[in-house]
């Protein structure tokens, strides 16, 4: 049984499309995150949300929004894709609190054409 | 921003300890210290954490110094399924969304 998983797991799709991952975590966690990793390796905080707040890198463009529909859910929507956004994209969960691990997903490798 | 200073790579012999360091001194007295891996393609594993206390678990030991501004990982017998990135990782209440920030990590390399 995965605790959190993605889905695709690969994802090839042209500049302007629209774009949706799926991430869905079994482990009763309140707070879920996402991160990219580009093709540099660097790991970035995108995302961190959980039932009272969504908590925004500024440096993530308003493309990209997380929607919610229920406490083990945090898809990833993502508006006129651009070349630049070609990355592995990361799903986690925790419970709240900083005293508790994340765990992560198995990664979307999103390429766009 | 990280707040950790990790050696970019470290080689380590199968079977023998390997020894990850990491530097955070500027580290606050309510934040802790992760490590977490990643091996290749995969996503990144948690493998421990702490505050003052060194702690161990099935994978690795944590060693963290009185002063808390340094840290070392220990993987007691490394094997070749060790070899990945290792990410040291400075967590605290001041984090916003409790998040982890990653650093650049060490590449650590188990060899035969």
């Amino acid at each position: 049984d995965t605790a959190v998983s993605q889905t695709p797991k690969y994802l090839v799709t042209q500049m302007g499309n629209d774009k949706s991952i799926k991430c869905e975590q079994n482990l009763g966690h309140d707070t879920m995150y996402w991160y990219k990793q580009d093709s540099k390796k660097f790991l970035k905080i995108m995302f961190s949300y959980n039932n009272k707040e969504l908590i925004i890198n500024e440096t993530v463009p308003n493309r990209f929004s997380p929607k919610s529909p229920d406490k083990a859910h945090l898809n990833l929507h993502i508006n006129s894709l651009e070349l630049g956004d070609s990355a592995v994209y990361f799903c986690a969960s925790s419970f709240g609190g900083v005293n508790t691990e994340a765990f992560f997903g198995q990664g979307t490798r999103l390429t766009v054409v | 921003d990280a707040k950790t200073t990790q050696p970019p790579s470290m080689d380590c012999a199968e079977g023998r300890a390997a020894n990850l360091p990491c530097n955070h001194s500027t580290i606050s007295g309510n934040e802790y210290v992760y490590w977490y891996r990643q091996i290749h393609s995969q996503g990144p594993q948690y493998i421990i954490h702490g505050l003052k206390n060194n702690e161990t678990n099935e994978m690795a030991s944590l060693i963290i110094t009185e002063d808390r501004k340094s840290s070392t990982l220990i993987l007691p017998h490394a094997t070749l399924r060790d070899t990945a990135v290792y990410y040291c990782i400075v967590r605290g209440p001041n984090n916003a969304g409790n998040m982890l920030t990653f650093g650049g990590g060490t590449r650590l390399m188990v060899k035969p």
